[in-house]
């Protein structure tokens, strides 16, 4: 059964420092999404993706994040400028073009000192 | 904006019993209501979920029920076992376009035990 793979599994990274996160989502499927995840804390939603153009951001989604969609497979999130407060769990999902159902990746752990 | 709230944020039951988690939403279009299990350090796994056109669904041990008109959904576990020993997530989708978001719960951590 195809899954969702991120890149790395964990990243550790100095303030300031720029980093990008890595997703393949299944290989059909049309919307892609990244979530981060506090330790402890609830998934929140980051910025989802049809069409090569952004379709809706959340308030953490600011100036210093940038997603794109490069090839035909990949799928990147981009911190420009990390921050501390950036430590988190960050997870890529896709979805087919059809249904509701989102798939997540097993996550990036990112970890700003 | 959807806001999801879910409870209890903890729940510990014996195994062979039953568990019950509920969730209660404020967007009344939203129309797809999932249920996401979390082991510790992994992914959010989907495991069941339900459209708004029915009212419940189930899955051998588990099952979802809806009901709109109150806005709440509750997630149900019957003959609980170790391995369900998790934290789980409600969400749902404010229905703001085809590309929704998931807005999800505060999560409700599971133990199952002996």
């Amino acid at each position: 059964e195809p899954e969702v793979t991120q890149t790395p599994s964990h990243q550790v990274t100095q303030m300031g420092q720029e980093v990008i996160l890595r997703c393949v989502p299944i290989s059909n499927h049309l919307y892609f999404y990244w979530y981060r995840q506090i330790l402890g804390q609830k998934v929140e939603f980051l910025v989802s993706f049809y069409n090569n153009e952004i379709s809706e951001k959340s308030e953490i989604f600011d100036d210093q994040f940038s997603v794109e969609r490069p090839d035909g497979s990949n799928f990147t999130l981009k911190i420009r400028s990390t921050k501390l407060e950036d430590s988190a769990m960050y997870f890529c999902a896709s979805r087919r073009g059809s249904g509701y159902e989102q798939y997540f990746g097993p996550g990036t752990r990112l970890t700003v000192t | 904006g959807e806001n999801v709230e879910q409870h209890p944020s903890t729940l510990s039951v014996q195994e062979g019993d039953s568990a019950v988690i509920k969730c209660t939403y404020s967007d009344s279009a939203s129309n797809y209501f999932p249920w996401y299990k979390q082991e510790l350090g992994k992914r959010p796994q989907l495991i069941i979920d339900i459209r708004s056109n029915v009212g419940e669904k189930k899955d051998q041990r588990i099952a979802v029920t809806l009901n709109k008109t109150a806005k709440h959904f509750s997630l149900h576990i019957t003959e609980t076992q170790p391995e369900d020993s998790a934290v789980y997530f409600c969400a749902a989708p404010p229905n703001t376009g085809t590309a929704s978001k998931l807005t999800f719960g505060t999560g409700t951590r599971l133990q199952v035990t002996l």
